[in-house]
């Protein structure tokens, strides 16, 4: 059974860093594409950025180009986010999801931590 | 970057009726194209991918269509827990985008 489960979500001051995490189980981590999708308060889905299997390609949403950075570590079966300069507009919830293999659809979801940039 | 748009925003139907949702895409898609439900405090779920074909566990009366830039998703005959946000996403070209949603609600 997949499982994912995101941690690392909280209040942070703008300008400040932060780091996602999301613990994969159930399947065979290394073998998939991840992603991560955040929901502002309210609001409707946003992708944020994707990564390959074996890590060797990563994409990401112009919003979050040049201060945000997905990584993985298989070996630990966990996806990553890297957010830095977060500002308020980055308020959100913050899922991970797995790929049906690498550039494919979003085939199951964690259920997100929340992310508050806030002074 | 494909701007995908849904309509309507909410669209109110009474349990039991069929709803027919829309999701344009800005630019071709193919036919790479999923559909989410998300209930209130809940991830998203998938439903459909490859525009027409149901995930595992979705029930018969969830159908899509559509291919290049006009999909749809039709919800055969409207049960209690259908009432629910739905989200199209295009999976063919970086960035990957959502449509903003459709609210189903409770006529």
């Amino acid at each position: 059974q997949v499982q994912l489960v995101e941690s690392g979500g909280g209040v942070v001051q703008p300008g400040r860093s932060l780091r996602l995490s999301c613990a994969a189980s159930g399947f065979s981590f290394s073998s998939y594409g991840m992603h991560w999708v955040r929901q502002a308060p309210g609001k409707g889905l946003e992708w944020v950025a994707g990564m390959s299997y074996d890590g060797s390609n990563e994409y990401y949403a112009d919003f979050v180009k040049g201060r945000f950075t997905i990584s993985r570590d298989n070996s630990k079966n966990t996806l990553y986010l890297q957010m830095n300069s977060l500002r308020s507009e980055d308020t959100a919830v913050y899922f991970c999801a797995k790929d049906h293999t690498w550039g494919h659809y979003l085939e199951y979801w964690g259920p997100g931590t929340l992310v508050t940039v806030s002074s | 970057e494909i701007v995908m748009t849904q309509s309507p925003a909410t669209l109110s139907v009474s349990p039991g009726e069929r709803a027919t949702l829309s999701c344009r895409a800005s630019q071709s898609v193919n036919s790479n194209l999923g559909w989410y439900q998300q209930k209130p405090g809940q991830a998203p779920r998938l439903l459909i991918y490859a525009a027409s074909t149901r995930a595992i566990g979705i029930p018969a009366r969830f159908s899509g269509s559509g291919s290049g830039t006009d999909f749809t998703l039709t919800i055969s005959s409207l049960q209690s827990e259908d009432f629910a946000v739905y989200y199209c996403q295009q999976y063919n070209n970086w960035p990957y985008t959502f449509g903003q949603g459709t609210r189903l609600e409770i006529k």
